[in-house]
């Protein structure tokens, strides 16, 4: 079965950093491209960043460029995104989501979310 | 960017209803349009790929139609685990875009 549990979320004051784990299980995690999403509370979807099976192909929403780094451990089947200088408009739960490719592009399978809060 | 714009952002419907969902992309996407449906505290699932390709697992209920920027979602016989929100985006290009949901309502 696959699953994707997040973790690392928790609140945190403007300026300050955080770093999101992604744990990957039932399937064989460097063989997919995966994806940050977030959703602000009460709000709708937004992409935030994907990397490659190989984790040297990266790219960012130009809301968080410079300042969220995505990464992996294919031999940890970790997932990660290291937030730097936080703001206030980054409070949002956070999705890792896992990109199927046969037959399109998509995010067929989708963690269960952990909070981030910026707030002093 | 492209910009997805769904309409209605809310639909009120009965049970037994058909409904249908409208998806519009800013330019041609071709048939990169992919569906998910969202609870409350919950992840999104995924139920269309491809503009119209029934995820596995989700029922035939849900159909998707639609290429290049006009796209539709359908749900048929409506029960009440379909009222949620749903959300259409586009996987043409980066950033993978999504428009601003329709919460389906009883």
């Amino acid at each position: 079965e696959v699953q994707l549990v997040e973790s690392g979320g928790g609140l945190v004051q403007p300026g300050g950093c955080l770093r999101l784990s992604c744990a990957a299980s039932g399937f064989t995690f460097s063989s997919y491209w995966m994806h940050w999403v977030r959703q602000d509370p009460g709000k709708g979807l937004v992409w935030v960043s994907r990397i490659n099976s190989d984790g040297n192909i990266t790219t960012y929403a130009d809301s968080v460029k410079g300042r969220f780094t995505i990464s992996r451990d294919n031999a940890k089947n970790t997932l990660f995104l290291q937030m730097n200088s936080l703001r206030a408009e980054d409070t949002a739960v956070y999705y890792c989501a896992r990109e199927g490719q046969v037959g399109g592009r998509y995010f067929d399978y989708w963690g269960q979310g952990t909070l981030v809060t910026v707030s002093s | 960017d492209i910009q997805m714009t769904q309409s209605p952002s809310s639909l009120s419907a009965s049970l037994g209803d058909r409904v249908t969902i409208t998806c519009r992309a800013s330019q041609s996407i071709t048939n990169y349009l992919n569906w998910y449906q969202q609870k409350p505290g919950k992840a999104p699932k995924l139920l269309i790929y491809a503009a119209s390709s029934l995820q596995s697992g989700v029922p035939s209920k849900f159909s998707g139609s639609g290429s290049g920027t006009d796209f539709t979602l359908t749900i048929s016989s409506l029960q009440p685990e379909d009222f949620a929100t749903y959300y259409c985006q586009q996987s043409y290009s980066t950033p993978r875009t999504f428009g601003q949901g329709t919460k389906l309502e009883i």
